[in-house]
């Protein structure tokens, strides 16, 4: 039973470029989170998909953008980086029918570098 | 808004000795409270939750936690560790009714000596 997979798995991009981020969810799940995780910090939540929509975001800026497929994998793009964008992004995936105690699957996250 | 306080951000401690990683919350809802684990190069793997019943919750290799609603606290504990439980910490809360995101704390980092 595959877990959640994610790639690439380390990416190099130059500030001002543009980034996309895949991910699959754990077999059966069809809800999707993206997080982010700065060096030395904890994860911070980007957004949710469920249904092939974003359901809920976190404080991140509108270069921040997602998908989510008929499948139920996701991308996370973000347009015009900036330095500070470096860090691991992380998928989480979950049943939304276990309801809001559904524990989250992560991946083991996609290591950006912006310079 | 939910927030997560950890209070070590790094803790050394000799192999076989006892370990408690802390963990304070602030939330004006009731919470469900998570520790996860994160290996180095890897993502995150729940060790416990707490959802409601007992307050002592025991979780994957040996760990356990307290949740004490009073001093809004949820530390973990394991009463001896070995060399493998080297890793980052995470303590987490999300609201019972409504949003299913979680919110971290900054993290401990274990470090298990021989």
């Amino acid at each position: 039973d595959a877990g959640v997979t994610q790639s690439p798995t380390h990416l190099i991009k130059t500030r001002g470029q543009q980034v996309t981020l895949r991910c699959s969810p754990k077999s059966g799940h069809d809800t999707v989170s993206w997080y982010q995780q700065a060096l030395g910090q904890g994860p911070q939540f980007i957004f949710q998909y469920y249904e092939e929509e974003e359901r809920q975001r976190g404080n991140f800026p509108d270069r921040f953008s997602g998908h989510q497929f008929p499948n139920y994998s996701s991308e996370l793009n973000v347009n015009a980086l900036l330095l500070g964008d470096s860090a691991l992004y992380l998928c989480a995936s979950s049943l939304r029918g276990d309801g809001y105690n559904s524990p989250l699957h992560f991946g083991n996250g996609t290591r950006l570098t912006v310079t | 808004a939910q927030s997560v306080t950890q209070l070590d951000s790094q803790v050394p401690v000799f192999e076989e000795a006892p370990v408690e990683l802390r963990c304070n919350y602030s939330s004006s809802v009731s919470v469900y409270l998570f520790w996860y684990v994160q290996y180095p190069n890897q993502g995150l793997q729940l060790l416990l939750k707490y959802l409601s019943g007992s307050t002592l919750v025991k979780g994957i290799n040996g760990f356990e936690a307290e949740f004490n609603k009073s001093q809004t606290s949820f530390h973990l504990r394991k009463p001896s560790v070995h060399i493998s439980d080297t890793a980052e910490y995470f303590c987490a809360v999300r609201v019972v009714q409504g949003a299913q995101k979680l919110v971290f704390g900054q993290g401990t980092r274990l470090t298990i000596n021989p």
